[in-house]
């Protein structure tokens, strides 16, 4: 089973606006941690946001923030006031205790489009 | 602010050649891992290494690979004998504890292109 879905492929959005990206996962494990990182069509990896299973706050840097529902198993991204930078494409990412290091299972992406 | 690093960025080699891509972890990480992502495809797991041996694999690592911490700062992944279907972008990562204790920090990755 998918550990990490991400049911957007594409997403547009106006500049200033904010925009949701949507990321449920599946695990059974308690105790676990969310990722969210940002892929430039340079190609690195940017680390984004986390979120631990046991948080009770949602999680924000600057103008990112985590919407975590663990009831629903959901961990929606929401960029505020979005930049033409902000155009990359986005990955969500979780670990849990089922491996032995913590290895990330990531989902397929949502290609984030800003436009003018 | 302390970065993973990667060389080479871009390798090109030919199908059976050996590569040995190489990245330099955050300093006071213990925690070591590689990704890859085919173009256009979603980032996958490796392998990871703790205290010079490997702490998991996945089934995509096998025989043809190896990875070597070959001194206190180098952490190399090895393809002994490269195929097409090993072309794809090679991430490092590494952490300060395991996570989700601790955020993995990915370097800029290789990118592979076997002809």
């Amino acid at each position: 089973a998918q550990k990490i879905t991400q049911t957007q492929p594409g997403m547009f959005v106006q500049e200033k606006e904010a925009v949701t990206l949507d990321c449920t996962y599946d695990t059974s494990d308690p105790s676990y941690g969310l990722f969210w990182y940002k892929q430039p069509s340079s190609g690195e990896m940017i680390f984004l946001i986390y979120q631990g299973s046991y948080d009770q706050q949602n999680a924000t840097e600057g103008r990112y923030s985590l919407n975590f529902q663990k009831a629903r198993k959901s961990a929606n991204l929401v960029i505020s006031a979005s930049q033409l930078g902000d155009s990359a494409m986005y990955f969500c990412a979780i670990s849990d205790r089922g491996s032995t290091l913590g290895r990330l299972y990531f989902g397929r992406g949502t290609q984030l489009t800003v436009w003018p | 602010e302390p970065e993973v690093t990667q060389t080479p960025s871009h390798q090109v080699t030919q199908m059976g050649q050996e590569v040995i891509l190489r990245c330099v972890p955050i300093s006071n990480h213990l925690y070591f891992y590689w990704y890859r992502q085919i173009l256009g495809q979603k980032v996958e797991f490796l392998v990871s290494f703790y205290n010079n041996e490997i702490s998991e694999k996945s089934e995509i690592f096998d025989d043809q690979f190896s990875v070597e911490r070959p001194d206190g700062s180098n952490f190399t992944l090895k393809i002994r004998s490269t195929k097409l279907e090993d072309s794809a972008m090679y991430f490092c990562a590494s952490s300060e504890w395991v996570v989700p204790d601790a955020f993995e920090y990915f370097g800029p990755g290789t990118r592979l292109t076997v002809t």
